[in-house]
Parts: structure tokens; C-alpha cells; sequence
């Protein structure tokens, strides 16, 4: 399995309150990328990293910052969390972008918002 | 907007059944076509990564085929088991992302 840890797996927390998900690889993978899952709907990309501090955004990037200072970290912050944020959240690597090379998942982290 | 399609939604098989399922994606702009497996519980497993028109690659009982001409892909399952029950999920790779479908959901009956 891809070296891959998702902190924390489970968090409850209020409305308002700022969160941090990180996510830490062993892989020395170039590109991370973080992903929210909600029934019905495919995993859909918040934001990805192409680098240290090189980020852009996905699909749904609102609400939403990254950070990422080393190649292993990549932080996904709520500034102030709403409802709608409550989903799984699912961090995954890859060793290039393009060119079809596979994508290896976290564990995901199940962040409710109450 | 890219849109990735699955069919169909779920799907039930008798064990020993063989079963497939389609993905459908846009045809301009290919790169890949990622296949996914994922298990309840647990994180996304990829299972095949296809790049040519008229691709097949094979793992064991399941092998998957590739049309970027007209924009589908065919996942096959041959002699489904229990430990097969999984939602499968398909992603089409276009400038840097994967573009996820919703997934077939498979369970099969023993």
C-alpha cells in the first residue's frame, strides 16, 4: 500500500470553528490532491498540488484553502466550517498528472459539521 | 463541463454470474481512462489505467476495454464472487484532474 495518512480519520466539530485535514505521504509523489465524496455524487476535487507551494483549484474550491510547504504535507483548511462541509474527505497521490498514471487514496477522514 | 457517466447505478448478480458495466466520457481532450475499486469502508484501489483506443487490459476475472472514439469503456466481470461486491468507479483524465463518475455499485448474491 501507498504510504499515504490521512489526520485525523474523525472530527466533529461546530459551525464557524476553522479545520485542518492533513495529509501526509511517504511516496516523494510530485502531485496530491484533496477529494470530498457525498452520496450520490463522485469524488469531486477540492483543490490539488503540482509542487511545493505550487496549488490550484478544482471543481469545488469554494470555502476551501490548501497549503502545501514540503513535498510530503498537504494541508486542507476550512476556515469556518459550514453544514454543507460535513462529508468524507479523501486525500490521494500520484506520481505525475497526466499520462495515466494511477492515483493511490488516503483512508479519508469523515468530518461532520454540526 | 466534463461529464463522466455511469450505468448502471447498481447492479445485483448471482454468484458465478459474469456482469459489465459501462463508462461513458467525453471524446475530445483524452489522456486516460482510470478504473477504481472500491470496497465499503475502505479508500478507492486503482485497477486499470488505459490510454489507447482499443486498450483491454486484464486482472484475473476482470478486464476492461477502451473506445476513445466514440467515448465509452466496458468493465467485465467473469464468474462474479462475493469478495467482488464493490462500487466500481471510473475517471477520465483531462489536464492534470481525474473527472470522477458516481460509480456502479455491485453486490452480488450468494
Amino acid at each position: 500500500d501507498a504510504g499515504i495518512t490521512q489526520s485525523p480519520r474523525h472530527k466533529v466539530t461546530e459551525t464557524g470553528t476553522p479545520v485542518t485535514l492533513r495529509c501526509h505521504q511517504t511516496e516523494n509523489h510530485r502531485y496530491m490532491y484533496w477529494y470530498r465524496q457525498d452520496p450520490g455524487h463522485g469524488l469531486r476535487l477540492i483543490h490539488y498540488s503540482y509542487g511545493v507551494k505550487d496549488t490550484d483549484k478544482g471543481e469545488v474550491s469554494d470555502g476551501y484553502s490548501v497549503s502545501r510547504s514540503k513535498t510530503e504535507d498537504f494541508l486542507l483548511t476550512l476556515e469556518s466550517a459550514t453544514s454543507s462541509q460535513t462529508s468524507v474527505y479523501f486525500c490521494a497521490i500520484s506520481m505525475t498528472g497526466v499520462g495515466g498514471q494511477p492515483q493511490h487514496f488516503g483512508d479519508g477522514t469523515r468530518l461532520s459539521i454540526l | 463541463i466534463l461529464n463522466v457517466e455511469q450505468s448502471p447505478q447498481s447492479l445485483h448478480v448471482q454468484e458465478g454470474d459474469s456482469t459489465n458495466f459501462t463508462c461513458s466520457f467525453p471524446s475530445s481532450n483524452f489522456y486516460a481512462l482510470h478504473w477504481y475499486r472500491w470496497e465499503t469502508a475502505k479508500s478507492p484501489e486503482a485497477l486499470f489505467v488505459m490510454t489507447l483506443n482499443g486498450d483491454e487490459k486484464k486482472k484475473g476475472r476482470i478486464s476492461a476495454t477502451l473506445n476513445t472514439k466514440e467515448g465509452y469503456s466496458y468493465l467485465y466481470i467473469k464468474g462474479s464472487q462475493p469478495e467482488d461486491s464493490a462500487t466500481y468507479l471510473c475517471a477520465f483524465e483531462s489536464n492534470y484532474q481525474l473527472i470522477w463518475g458516481a460509480g456502479t455499485k455491485l453486490i452480488i448474491k450468494p
